[in-house]
């Protein structure tokens, strides 16, 4: 069965603290992964792919096949960076989301 | 702007009432995903179109639902006979996606349709 997993329905951390945000995976194959973001008032929009393997907004995810995760990291969380994060797969053209974390960064 | 766009914002209906959302991709956007999204939920897949082409509708609930897209651009979710479980954000999606791409184009969402059945 296809599936994401995000343990974590919600995350605090302090401004200037490391952040994870955990995502498992489910699939027979060879997906693609995604980390979406929505901030406040606004529309869920991408962050970053694993095939990209870039870092955005100071944002890495590394895909761990052997683990099935696709951890959303960075090294000092911003108060701007509170909002609510997705992980999805997608392998042929269907794309399963997680149901979400809400990061809250404190001041 | 060139962004997806989805209309109404709100909607109200009272039980048994039919609704119906649309939605205008980016234009270009070769395919268009509907999802639905409960409170405290990830969005759940509906249906999928390429073109005008309805290819996947696996993900629609009850054949209450209903979504086309016949000239291969704006799209519309019909919904017949509202029912509570009905109510909850819907959102569009499109992707420049083509067929047999070697990954997937990213997804391009709409504000989405927050949909409350009385």
């Amino acid at each position: 069965a296809q599936r994401v997993t995000q343990p974590e329905k919600l995350l605090s951390v302090f401004k200037g603290a490391p952040v994870e945000l955990k995502c498992n995976y489910s699939y027979s194959g060879s997906p693609e992964l995604f980390w979406y973001v929505q901030y406040s008032r606004q529309r869920l929009q991408l962050l970053l792919r694993h095939i990209s393997r870039e870092s955005i907004k100071g944002f890495t995810a590394d895909l761990n096949k052997g683990e099935t995760s696709f951890h959303l990291k960075k090294p000092f969380a911003q108060e701007e960076d509170s909002a609510m994060y997705y992980c999805a797969l997608s392998g042929t053209y269907k794309y399963i989301f997680g149901t979400g974390t809400r990061l809250k960064v404190l001041a | 702007g060139a962004g997806v766009s989805q209309s109404p914002r709100y909607k109200v209906a009272k039980r048994g009432q039919d609704v119906a959302l649309r939605c205008d991709p980016i234009s270009g956007h070769v395919s268009l995903f509907w999802y639905q999204q409960a409170l405290g939920q990830g969005p759940e897949f509906l249906t999928y179109f390429q073109n005008e082409a309805q290819l996947d509708k696996s993900g629609l609930p009850s054949d209450r639902f209903f979504a086309e897209r016949p000239e291969g651009s704006v799209s519309t979710l019909k919904i017949q006979r509202t029912q509570q479980e009905d109510s909850a954000v819907y959102l569009c999606a499109s992707s420049l996606n083509r067929a047999l791409s070697s990954y997937n184009s990213p997804l391009h969402f709409g504000n989405g349709t927050r949909l409350t059945v009385t």
